[in-house]
């Protein structure tokens, strides 16, 4: 089966830098994402990673071991706007399939002042 | 690009009735997916369309579930004898067909059974 695990919950301060990680257990695998959701509002891309390393991309960036079935989203610089839930996915068909994506159930990223 | 747009964004219905819900993906993507997510919870696989070709559908749809792309271009999700439990947000999203890549999500129809 598939099991993608994340914190339920963090806080962090304005300004600061926070690090959201996630493990999975998938049969196959093609790569992971990590999205952003906003209470009520559609999930909207962030990242993806499907080699080892980290990808950066302004404020934030993204690490994947492919060995540990680890990853994080690293956030610098923290603004209140980044007050949201990230989710982290796996693609878990290494073959030719529908390429859905097995979710985590997020992780709730309150930012204080 | 002008986005994927669902509809409605809200639906309140008696428990017993049917709904349906309709999503228009970007229009050059030739993937479409369905997805529910309940509070609390990451989205979950529904059901997936590769142009009009439906190609796989998740366990979670029970038969009361059906899902169309008729031309390949827009969706509806219908449920059937709603439930409760059918209680969710439910996601529309695409993508352009081209291996693993990022999926473009709608707001969602927030889907009330009372």
């Amino acid at each position: 089966g598939q099991n993608i695990d994340q914190p339920t919950e963090m806080t962090a301060t304005e300004g600061a830098i926070v690090q959201i990680n996630c493990t999975y257990q998938t049969s196959g695998f093609n790569g992971l994402f990590w999205y952003q959701q906003h209470a009520g509002e559609a999930p909207t891309f962030l990242s993806y990673n499907v080699l080892d390393g980290l990808e950066e991309k302004g404020r934030f960036s993204s690490f994947l071991s492919r060995s540990k079935g680890y990853s994080y989203l690293l956030l610098k610089e923290l603004q209140m706007k980044d007050s949201a839930s990230y989710l982290c996915a796996a693609d878990p068909d290494s073959g030719a399939g529908s390429y859905q994506l097995t979710f985590g159930k997020g992780t709730k990223l309150s930012v204080i002042p | 690009d002008t986005g994927v747009s669902q509809d409605p964004r809200h639906k309140i219905t008696k428990r017993g009735q049917n709904v349906t819900f309709r999503c228009d993906p970007i229009s050059e993507h030739n993937r479409l997916y369905w997805y529910r997510q309940t509070l609390g919870q990451g989205p979950e696989f529904l059901t997936y369309f590769q142009n009009e070709a439906q190609l796989e559908k998740s366990r979670l749809l029970s038969d009361r579930f059906s899902a169309e792309r008729p031309k390949g271009s827009f969706s509806t999700l219908e449920i059937q004898r709603t439930e409760q439990g059918d209680s969710a947000m439910y996601l529309c999203a695409s993508s352009r067909g081209q291996g693993t890549e990022k999926l473009f999500f709608g707001s969602g129809t927030q889907l009330s059974v009372l």
